[in-house]
């Protein structure tokens, strides 16, 4: 079946360190998508890429950073210069054109402690 | 960046009451979307619109594009248990849904015992 997938469902961080999250899909979309969700709040654009090789940023982009080296994945990094990043990070992926909106991934709960 | 309004915020009711919440835009969309997520999952699409004035159903829901453009409707009857989540809705200005998505701030719904 296809899908997409995020990686690790929980991941704990220390302050002052980088971390990557991990987002794969087997749709065959051209476009992907982060989104940041904090407690009560809805979605939030962090980045996203419309075709390989090629990224923008999105509402928050500050303190993250991404690559589209594949089509197939979309990794995003937490710099330490992310000044709050606990939360629920949401990936997502749609194809161009299309009738469907996005497929998400089931999300990772970071925390750092 | 721009949030779609949902209203209300939340709502608590009771199983097999029926539910009604909205969004509304200050921009023109020609895609209106809504998605659920179930807590700690990703939000998964239950209903897509195109055509403004468009009623579409879903098993016990229906959608609806306002003739404006500027709003859209969720109506769920009947509701049950596994109707818990928050709910949103999202807009994009093309005509597949699936350029970048603007969405809503979200309905929290819950069901009281």
């Amino acid at each position: 079946d296809g899908g997409i997938t995020q990686s690790p469902k929980y991941l704990f961080r220390k302050e002052g360190q980088n971390v990557t999250l991990s987002c794969e899909q087997n749709l065959n979309h051209d476009a992907m998508y982060w989104y940041r969700q904090d407690p009560g709040q809805g979605l939030r654009l962090i980045y996203y890429s419309q075709i390989v090789n090629d990224f923008q940023k999105g509402d928050i982009a500050e303190g993250y950073s991404v690559s589209r080296e594949k089509k197939e994945s979309f990794p995003l990094t937490v710099t330490s210069a992310q000044k709050n990043p606990t939360a629920f990070y949401l990936c997502a992926s749609s194809i161009n054109p299309g009738p469907h909106g996005y497929t998400f991934g089931s999300g990772t709960r970071l925390t750092v402690v | 960046g721009q949030q779609l309004n949902q209203s209300p915020q939340s709502m608590f009711i009771q199983e097999g009451e029926d539910v009604s919440m909205n969004c509304t835009s200050s921009s023109i969309f020609n895609t209106w979307l809504w998605y659920k997520q179930d807590p700690g999952e990703g939000p998964v699409l239950l209903i897509a619109l195109y055509k403004a004035g468009e009623l579409t159903s879903n098993g016990r829901l229906t959608a609806q594009f306002g003739i404006t453009r500027k709003d859209s409707f969720l109506n769920i009857s009947a509701s049950i248990p596994s109707d818990v989540g928050i709910y949103f809705c999202a807009g994009s200005i093309s005509n597949f849904g699936n350029e970048k998505l603007t969405f809503g701030t979200g309905t929290r719904l819950t069901i009281i015992p």
